[in-house]
């Protein structure tokens, strides 16, 4: 059963564009969520979390929002650069786990 | 501050066989997670082991076991592969329990034939 929803596989930007990448998930115990950034042969790097008491988390070009109601969350990229190309995973985890649950990975390119 | 480094990078094995994967947790960590992770999926949660007892198992056999030393590094090991354990294997390291921002290595890519 997969908690945490990633729908989109795939994502194209042009550089200096928006990049908005989308999760869903299903279990409202989760209460923290994070996005890691992975590249090809090597483990996936945290890149920006946010807590369920928040809407909202920014840090430089990365925003992550959440909506609780919806059960939704997305992490925006401002500008975007061919560096961000990589594969996005986001990840939940609960108040009474230990551990992540994760999306299934969008994969953004960003077209230079 | 060392990261978290795993080993081997890559590896082939046969079906039945068994197999031992290992990760150095980066320094001050006391708590190790290991996930799965199949082509196409994200990563699955194996199990986590905080100052060396077994501390929380995902939906996985039996035959994935784990184990964790005084110096905080860990082994996976996985008895009686099948084909479909075939999988990149991925340890993350953190320095507690609710490890919200883990560390994780670049991972093991194990192929099962």
């Amino acid at each position: 059963d997969q908690q945490v929803k990633q729908n989109s596989p795939s994502l194209s930007v042009q550089e200096g564009r928006i990049s908005i990448l989308n999760c869903d998930y299903t279990n409202s115990m989760f209460d923290y969520f994070l996005w890691y950034k992975k590249y090809p042969a090597e483990g996936p790097t945290f890149l920006i979390s946010i807590s369920s008491i928040k809407d909202k988390n920014e840090d430089g070009r990365f925003t992550v929002f959440l909506n609780k109601s919806a059960k939704h969350l997305s992490l925006h990229i401002v500008p975007s650069q061919p560096g961000d190309s990589a594969v996005y995973f986001c990840a939940a985890f609960g108040t009474t786990g230990n551990q992540f649950y994760f999306g299934t990975g969008t994969s953004l390119t960003v077209i230079p | 501050e060392t990261g978290v480094t795993q080993s081997p990078t890559h590896l082939i094995k046969t079906r039945g066989q068994q197999v031992t994967l290992r990760c150095s947790s980066q320094s001050g960590h006391n708590t190790v997670s290991w996930y799965q992770q199949a082509l196409g999926q994200g990563p699955q949660f194996i199990f986590q082991y905080y100052r060396e007892e077994e501390n929380g198992r995902g939906n996985f056999p039996p035959r994935f076991s784990g184990l964790q030393f005084p110096n905080y590094s860990s082994e996976l090991n996985v008895n009686a592969l099948e084909l479909d354990d075939s999988a990149l294997y991925l340890c993350a390291s953190s320095p507690g329990r609710r490890n919200t921002e883990a560390f994780f290595g670049q991972g093991t890519r194990l192929t099962v034939v």
